[in-house]
């Protein structure tokens, strides 16, 4: 496998479940991102890692919790979500230095019914 | 206001027409432009990157950046159906080592043969 993979790539949850998505990058990098993105609205920013140790959480609910055991795994934790947390979640990775292109995997489509 | 804007679209032109997709911004920080394309069930790939003003080509494709205006724009020449996507502006700051982006919405583009 090459460049960012994200597994599942759908999932289908109801408000009481607990789920994780996973994400795996396969370029050396040691930034990961997690995004949300909605239809028509941008992608928001929800958690940054650099080398393992988170360095943004964009004011994200508690239901999502983050875990990045090396640099390169990321996961997001899922827990009573709610209906309007329905969106594609996105992962993403880059070299540390000021500007580098950020590789985008394909993204979760999650559905909270 | 929002850091970013860009009109959703969609937009439908015919295959050969010349596309233009535009944004505008509010933080004149902002060093860093980008074009991301996305196409269905997939994630946002790079395509075009700017530092500050200027004009940049890469075959069909011409990204300009206006900073005393605060308006970047991307220019498709020759339109393929194979460019029908969804095309996604970026920018960052020159401060942020972890090359933080702030999207636009992004603008459905369907070219038609």
């Amino acid at each position: 496998e090459t460049g960012v993979t994200q597994t599942p790539r759908h999932l289908v949850m109801g408000m009481t479940n607990k789920k994780s998505l996973k994400c795996e990058q396969h370029l050396g990098h040691n930034a990961m991102y997690w995004y949300k993105q909605s239809a028509k609205k941008p992608l928001e920013l929800m958690f940054v890692y650099n080398f393992k140790e988170q360095t943004e959480n964009n004011s994200v609910p508690s239901r999502f919790s983050p875990e990045c055991p090396n640099s390169s795994h990321l996961f997001l934790h899922l827990h009573t979500l709610q209906p309007e947390d329905s969106a594609l979640y996105l992962c993403a990775s880059k070299t540390g230095s000021s500007y580098n292109e950020q590789f985008f995997g394909p993204g979760t489509r999650l559905t909270v019914l | 206001q929002k850091e970013v804007e860009q009109d959703p679209g969609p937009l439908s032109v015919p295959e050969g027409a010349i596309v233009s997709l535009n944004c505008t911004y509010s933080n004149s920080a902002f060093q860093y432009f980008m074009w991301y394309r996305q196409y269905s069930r997939k994630g946002p790939e790079l395509l075009m990157y700017t530092y500050s003003s200027g004009n940049k080509e890469d075959g069909r494709f011409t990204a300009q950046v206006d900073k005393s205006s605060k308006y970047i724009s991307l220019f498709i020449r020759d339109s393929q159906p194979s460019d029908s996507a969804t095309y996604l502006c970026a920018m960052s700051d020159r401060g942020s080592t972890l090359g933080r982006l702030y999207f636009g919405r992004g603008t459905q583009l369907t070219v038609w043969p």
